[in-house]
């Protein structure tokens, strides 16, 4: 079983389909994003990060978006696969704190 | 994951009781944190290690202890475990080498105190 939440927001989207999962952040002063992935019964597992100087970093089939006026993140993956099936946190970070703050995850649910 | 290893993986304790979990990492990295897991809240930080002896508490830090003797292990201590505790935990760690400045997590220790 896993405990990450069971009132989580869910995003269900269809495989083949292009999933958008958002964050907001909430402190100004961060300059450090991650996005992670969990998996049932596992640890959360890094994805992609950015730095606050950048608006967009690609991945292999992962996009992040980062919008610093509105203080707003998001993930982009495309052609989503069963595999991509789990819970998705974003983290953010100030300068030399070396500690995140963690939002409270989306689950994503691919459609078959 | 490689490198960083949580034990036990599962653990059932009776109230009152006194609980230890375990870190272990082989990769020599500085930093190290406890982190909890519950329903609605995500992640919180208990405490961290900047270094060996060097600890710091984090958001949730009451009724929890932690002690780092050496740079691969850190260790959780629930002086006397309460119902409220009952949570995942999981241990994760940072070094500062390269762009990547995230965590690797362990696995996570499944507590339940009855």
């Amino acid at each position: 079983g896993e405990s990450v939440g069971l009132h989580l927001p869910t995003l269900s989207v269809q495989e083949g389909d292009n999933s958008i999962i958002n964050c907001a952040y909430s402190n100004s002063a961060s300059d450090y994003f991650i996005w992670y992935k969990q998996e049932s019964g596992k640890g959360p597992q890094f994805i992609i990060d950015i730095r606050s100087n950048m608006d967009k970093r690609q991945g292999q089939r992962v996009t992040v978006l980062l919008n610093k006026t509105v203080k707003h993140l998001s993930l982009q993956i495309a052609a989503t696969q069963p595999g991509d099936s789990a819970v998705y946190f974003c983290a953010e970070s100030a300068s030399g704190t070396y500690k995140y703050i963690f939002g409270t995850g989306t689950r994503l649910k691919v459609l078959a | 994951d490689a490198g960083i290893t949580q034990s036990p993986r599962h653990k059932v304790t009776e109230t009152g009781t006194p609980v230890t979990l375990r870190c272990h990492q082989t990769e020599n990295h500085r930093y190290m944190y406890w982190y909890r897991q519950d329903p609605g809240h995500g992640l919180r930080l208990i405490h961290y290690s900047y270094g060996v002896k060097d600890t710091d508490k984090g958001e949730v830090s009451d009724g929890y202890s932690v002690s780092r003797s050496k740079t691969e292990d850190f260790l959780l201590t629930l002086e006397s475990a309460t119902s409220s505790q009952t949570s995942v935990y999981f241990c994760a760690i940072s070094g500062s080498t390269g762009t990547n400045y995230g965590y690797t997590f362990g696995s996570g220790t499944r507590l339940t105190v009855v």
